[in-house]
């Protein structure tokens, strides 16, 4: 059975630093995928990934997949207020089931 | 172009009752996939359809069932329902299926047992 971890599921950012939100899957998946929730709203699609090697940025936002290593990495550069939210993991397995890991609440501060 | 929409967006109904949740995809999206949201268990995939076929189904008991529509619209269905039932459902469209692209979810549906 696919077990997605995320950590860390709470991340206190300073205005201005970088920081790094890690997604390990238990097992072969060549599918990672990454999305932001605001309180009390739906999601929202950041990135897909979808081959060992991938990397894909948008604004301040980066994802990247190792899939020798089950891991996928969201990079947040220079974070600002803008960035507080809770950010979800997700990857499917060979037989096509969407696993989600915890989320990390992310609160930028100044 | 409209986004993902869902119907209704609140809802209360009593323990044992049933409950029919609606999902109309974008516009030329076929695949369409349903979540649960609860704090304790976080989000939860419970099944995907596309092209009125289900394709794959979450870890959840034979009382939650979906179906979808030839014009790609899809409802899920629990019935007798509990109060751990009591939950955001989200469904979330594509243009095809496999989660190979990316998935557009709608605002959700909260929905209430008491």
């Amino acid at each position: 059975e696919l077990k997605v971890e995320q950590n860390p599921l709470f991340l206190s950012m300073q205005e201005g630093k970088n920081y790094t939100i890690y997604c390990n899957y238990s097992t072969t998946s060549d599918r990672l995928y990454w999305y932001r929730q605001d309180p009390g709203k739906s999601l929202e699609s950041l990135f897909v990934l979808l081959s060992n090697g991938a990397v894909k940025q948008e604004g301040r936002l980066m994802a990247s997949l190792d899939t020798k290593a089950r891991l996928s990495t969201l990079h947040i550069t220079a974070a600002v207020h803008d960035l507080s939210a809770t950010y979800f993991c997700g990857a499917t397995d060979s037989w096509g089931k969407f696993q989600f890991g915890a989320g990390t609440q992310v609160v930028v501060t100044p | 172009k409209a986004g993902v929409t869902q119907t209704p967006r609140y809802l209360i109904k009593t323990r044992g009752q049933q409950v029919t949740l609606s999902c109309s995809p974008i516009s030329g999206h076929r695949s369409v996939s349903w979540y649960q949201q609860t704090p304790g268990q976080g989000l939860q995939f419970l099944f995907e359809y596309f092209s009125e076929t289900q394709r794959n189904k979450g870890n959840f008991p034979g009382r939650f069932s979906g179906r979808q529509f030839s014009n790609s619209r899809s409802e899920m269905n629990v019935s007798t329902l509990e109060l751990g039932d009591s939950a955001l459902y989200l469904c979330a469209s594509s243009l095809v299926s496999g989660f190979s692209y990316e998935q557009y979810f709608g605002p959700g549906t909260r929905l209430t047992v008491t």
